[in-house]
């Protein structure tokens, strides 16, 4: 079974951190997807990769970067986190490009005071 | 960009009441694929259309795409408590990425 692990449930900061969010899949997935739920716009997506050190920017990549220095790791970071970055974000992994499903991990609730 | 719409927002339904939520695309989609997060949790897979006109079942879920591959529902008939939780829709693009709707949440009362 697809194991995609992130690694806080809930982390709270201040405005102006720099903040790592960390996502593992134990699956050898080629893809890796970051998402932020927020209630009533569903899941955007922030950024994805197709492969190692690369990066395509989602719908809204705005205060945020990515990186994936290894097939299993990607790290979504929060430049200079602002208010406006509170929500539930959300990892997620592929096994290949095309009509394949995404398998979740259980999200990281972000609190930015 | 590819908008996905989903509608309605909120479902709230006695046990036993069909339920239905819809989803529009602004483009033709690839294909589109079905999610269920329950309260708590994070969305898991349920199913993927990619054929105009498909129709799939599991069990009490009947999902279909329509023609033009701009539209799709999920059709849950007899509701069950265990049915609680947001249903999105995700349109798909021929690379992989998605774009999901914004959900609907079904309340379910026993």
């Amino acid at each position: 079974d697809v194991k995609v692990t992130q690694s806080s449930r809930y982390l709270v900061k201040r405005t102006g951190e720099k903040v790592f969010l960390e996502c593992v899949q134990d699956m050898d997935h080629e893809n890796m997807f970051w998402y932020r739920q927020d209630p009533g716009l569903g899941l955007r997506l922030i950024y994805f990769s197709y492969d190692v050190k690369m990066k395509e920017k989602g719908d809204i990549p705005e205060g945020y970067s990515v990186s994936r220095e290894k097939k299993e790791r990607f790290s979504l970071i929060l430049e200079s986190a602002s208010t406006n970055q509170t929500s539930m974000y959300l990892c997620a992994s592929s096994y290949a490009r095309g009509a394949v499903p995404q398998h979740f991990g259980d999200g990281t609730r972000l609190s930015i005071l | 960009g590819q908008q996905v719409m989903q509608i309605p927002q909120y479902q709230h339904v006695q046990e036993g009441e069909d339920f239905t939520t819809y989803c529009n695309s602004s483009t033709t989609l690839s294909n589109i694929q079905w999610y269920k997060q329950r309260p708590g949790g994070h969305p898991v897979f349920l199913i993927q259309l990619v054929k105009s006109g498909e129709v799939k079942k599991q069990k009490r879920l009947t999902f279909q795409f329509g023609e033009a591959k701009k539209n799709s529902s999920l059709h849950i008939t007899a509701t069950q408590t265990t049915d609680v939780g947001t249903y999105f829709c995700a349109g798909g693009t021929s690379y992989g990425k998605l774009t999901f709707g914004q959900g609907t949440i079904l309340t379910v009362h026993p």
